[in-house]
This record gives structure tokens, C-alpha cells and sequence, in this order.
């Protein structure tokens, strides 16, 4: 079967960087997306990631190792609005869209 | 503001009544997207719609009926709902789904409670 392994919830501190995984066994790869929820909001698009290699997009930065089927995004200068679930989702060669459970994200000052 | 509306974003209702969501998407995409998200559970998707056509069903129990009048619009009609049906219930929106880097835009959800 497919599957998105991401931790559950995490815990930083304001100022500071954290590094959410994931890992994913899909049939086939398409990309990998990252999207942010806050409480009661709509997932918001962060970042794509097709080939190797890092992408950085001001405080953020997505990770991708194909051949170890693992991700990871990089929150740097961390800040209470950062609190929020993380969705890790994979695009397989169907282009179906696996998704990962979240990761939820405590900011504490 | 993403560009994808839902109403209602909160719903409370019985196991015999009848009820609709709305979703509308002012991003003139193409393909259109009913999800389930459950608390600690990956997203689930439901249905899928594609220039208008309904291109996926994942074993969605009939009582959920989707309608996809024109490429902005998309409903869900619900009746006879279980307990276990409560959730938050998003639409999303994309370009071209056959295309990898494709992105889903999300609306905010309708928090369904089924008493």
C-alpha cells in the first residue's frame, strides 16, 4: 500500500528552527507538496519539490531525497503565527495526491 | 483568501435531514475536489471533478452525492448521515490534474457535526 509517514506533533521555541519530516512509500513520484493549516483554516500551498536537492523560499525551505523516499521542511526564525499543522503529500504516477496525516506544530514563546 | 469559497463553514445535523454544501472557486481552474478531514487522519478524497466530468469516486457511501453544475461550482448533498460522518469537509481547486506540479487550492472547509 502507499503510505506518508510524518511525526505527529512538535514542539519549538520562538526564534528558533525546526525540521519536520517525512517519509513516503508511494506507487511512483510525481512531487512532493507541503501546505500549512492553521485551527479552522484552508490548507495553504507552501512548496513543491520534483528533484533532489533543497529549495528555499525566504523563512521556509523544502528537502527532497528521492531515493530514501524522505522530505523535509525547514522552518527558520520560527514565530507564534508558525503554530500550525504541516500536511506533507506525495503525487504518485497515477497523479493521485497521498496525503500524510500532519505534523502539528506548538510554537512556545 | 485562497480563491475558493465554502458555505456553510459550520453545519449541525440530524440523521434525517437533507442538506447541501456549496463550494465556488474564482480561480478559472479546471478540476474540482470534495475531501473529508478527520481529526489525525490524512485527507481523504472523495470526489473529483474534471472540465465538469466526475473522473474519480473513491467508495463514497451514496449518501454523499456530489454536483458539479459548471467548472466554478461543486456540491455535496448529504442525507441520512451517520454520527461518523462528522468532519471537516473541504473543497479544492487545480488547473490540470494530470500534470505533477499541479496545485490544489483549498477552501476553508464546512465543520459538519451529525447528531
Amino acid at each position: 500500500g502507499q503510505n506518508i509517514d510524518q511525526p505527529t506533533e512538535m514542539t519549538a521555541t520562538e526564534g528558533a528552527i525546526v525540521q519536520i519530516n517525512c517519509t513516503y512509500q508511494t506507487s511512483g513520484f510525481n512531487g512532493l507538496f507541503w501546505y500549512q493549516q492553521h485551527a479552522g483554516e484552508a490548507p495553504t500551498f507552501l512548496s513543491y519539490n520534483v528533484l533532489d536537492g533543497l529549495e528555499e523560499k525566504g523563512r521556509f525551505s523544502s528537502f527532497l531525497s528521492r531515493s530514501k523516499g524522505y522530505s523535509y521542511l525547514l522552518l527558520k526564525e520560527l514565530q507564534m503565527k508558525d503554530s500550525a499543522s504541516y500536511l506533507c503529500a506525495v503525487r504518485d504516477s497515477n497523479y493521485q495526491l497521498i496525503w500524510g496525516a500532519g505534523t502539528k506544530l506548538i510554537i512556545k514563546p | 483568501e485562497t480563491g475558493v469559497t465554502q458555505t456553510p463553514r459550520h453545519l449541525v445535523m440530524g440523521m434525517t435531514n437533507k442538506k447541501s454544501l456549496k463550494c465556488e472557486q474564482h480561480l478559472g481552474h479546471n478540476a474540482m475536489y470534495w475531501y473529508k478531514q478527520s481529526a489525525k487522519k490524512p485527507l481523504e478524497l472523495m470526489f473529483v471533478y474534471s472540465l465538469e466530468e466526475r473522473v474519480e469516486n473513491n467508495s463514497v457511501p451514496s449518501r454523499f452525492s456530489p454536483e458539479c453544475p459548471n467548472s466554478s461550482h461543486l456540491f455535496l448533498h448529504l442525507h441520512t448521515l451517520q454520527p461518523e460522518d462528522s468532519a471537516l469537509y473541504l473543497c479544492a481547486s487545480s488547473q490540470d490534474p494530470s500534470t505533477g506540479s499541479d496545485t490544489q487550492y483549498f477552501g476553508p472547509g464546512t465543520r459538519l457535526t451529525v447528531l
